[in-house]
Formats: C-alpha cells, sequence, structure tokens
C-alpha cells in the first residue's frame, strides 16, 4: 500500500483558497488518489478522485504531476463551513486497502 | 433516498459486557466495513464483508466480531467491552461494481467503556 503524507494542520482565511498536499512517493500504477472530508462528529465524505493530470468538481480540484508521486487538493474560496479533516489516500479500488492516516485538519478563520 | 445509518449514536457501558452496534444501510451494497477512530490514529479498519456470509478481520480486529446475514446490516459486537475499546465506531459500504469506488459512512457510534 502506498504510504501517503500530508501537512497534519492547515489554517487558512475566508474568501483565500487552500492547497493541501499530498506526497506518495511509492505509488503504484493501477493505484488511484482519493480525497475525503471529515467534519466533526461525522463519517468522512468522499469528495473528489483522480489518476493523472487534474480533476475538477463542484466541491474541489485536485492536480496530479506527471510522476503521480505527489497530488495538491484545492478548494476555492473557502468558507468557514470548510474547517474539516481531509484524507489523502492512495491505493487500488477495494475497501480493504484504504489507509486512513490523521489527514489535514484546516482551520478556516473569519 | 439511500443512506446508511448507525445506532446508538451514544452509548456508555460497563468493562466485562457484551456491547453491539448498529449499521444498516439502503445502498444495495455488497461492501460494508466497519473502523474505529482514535485521537492521533485516523480511522482504523476493524472488519469487513464483501457480501453475505463473508466476514474478513481488519488490521484492529482483537476483541471484535461481527456477522452477515443480508445485505443491508453488518452489526458490530463487542465481546467483553474493555476501557481500551472507547473510541468512535463507523460503517461504511461501498459498490464492488463501481470501478472507482467511494466509501459512503454513517455519522458514527461515540462508545464509553467505564
Amino acid at each position: 500500500l502506498a504510504k501517503t503524507t500530508q501537512p497534519i494542520s492547515m489554517d487558512s482565511y475566508e474568501g483565500q483558497e487552500v492547497n493541501i498536499t499530498c506526497s506518495h512517493n511509492n505509488i503504484a500504477t493501477n493505484d488511484y488518489i482519493t480525497w475525503y472530508q471529515q467534519f466533526p462528529s461525522q463519517g468522512p465524505r468522499f469528495i473528489i478522485q483522480g489518476y493523472k493530470t487534474k480533476v475538477t468538481n463542484e466541491v474541489a480540484s485536485l492536480f496530479i504531476p506527471a510522476d503521480r508521486k505527489s497530488s495538491t487538493l484545492s478548494l476555492p474560496r473557502v468558507s468557514l463551513s470548510d474547517t474539516a479533516v481531509y484524507y489523502c489516500l492512495v491505493g487500488v479500488n477495494y475497501g480493504q486497502n484504504f489507509v486512513f492516516g490523521p489527514g489535514t485538519r484546516l482551520s478556516v478563520l473569519p | 433516498d439511500a443512506e446508511i445509518t448507525q445506532s446508538p449514536r451514544h452509548k456508555i457501558t460497563e468493562t466485562g459486557r457484551q456491547v453491539t452496534l448498529a449499521c444498516h444501510q439502503t445502498w444495495n451494497h455488497n461492501n460494508m466495513f466497519w473502523y474505529r477512530q482514535d485521537l492521533g490514529h485516523g480511522l482504523r479498519l476493524i472488519h469487513y464483508s464483501y457480501g453475505v456470509q463473508d466476514t474478513n478481520k481488519g488490521e484492529v480486529s482483537d476483541g471484535y466480531s461481527v456477522s452477515r446475514s443480508n445485505t443491508e446490516d453488518l452489526p458490530l459486537t463487542l465481546e467483553s467491552a474493555a476501557s481500551s475499546q472507547t473510541s468512535v465506531y463507523f460503517c461504511a459500504s461501498s459498490d464492488y461494481r463501481d470501478t472507482n469506488e467511494k466509501l459512503f459512512f454513517g455519522s458514527g457510534t461515540q462508545l464509553s467503556v467505564l
């Protein structure tokens, strides 16, 4: 399983763009990169997934360089409600292989 | 709308008692999982199931058991609760037919073992 490294915490202000980078140097050819978001007292929620280049949805963008050894989750114009823990997962698409590390705790300040 | 529900939301029990946490999903997903979440550890996999009558041990399965008698439910049983099992427990499900498998989580059960 590819090990991931991401910052433990980040602070931002409302209206700013936030970029959270995840390192996964030993990513395998078949691995996808998936990000989950967890609010206090709730279970994690899928937000975006990609294999290479760029993926965008209504919530976020995911940038993956050609070597795929890292990825960056981009949240445009964050609000207070984006305060959450964000998890980067790398692996093949079988549930038991999803490994959730400590994640990145994002605090959005007014 | 399809959903995944856990009950109870909060549970207080005593050391040595048997406790069962319920998980029910209406997604018709074959795959179901139980995780526990503790400060500094992220989520750790306890047990998982890929279908009726199928159960498998995860990373931290000691002291826990599951059974899968139908598609919708995967109850988690603590045979003899210990203080080290005080944690937040999350159930999740996924669709094996989904090429890019996504996990859908319940809202969690806060368990305190005194």
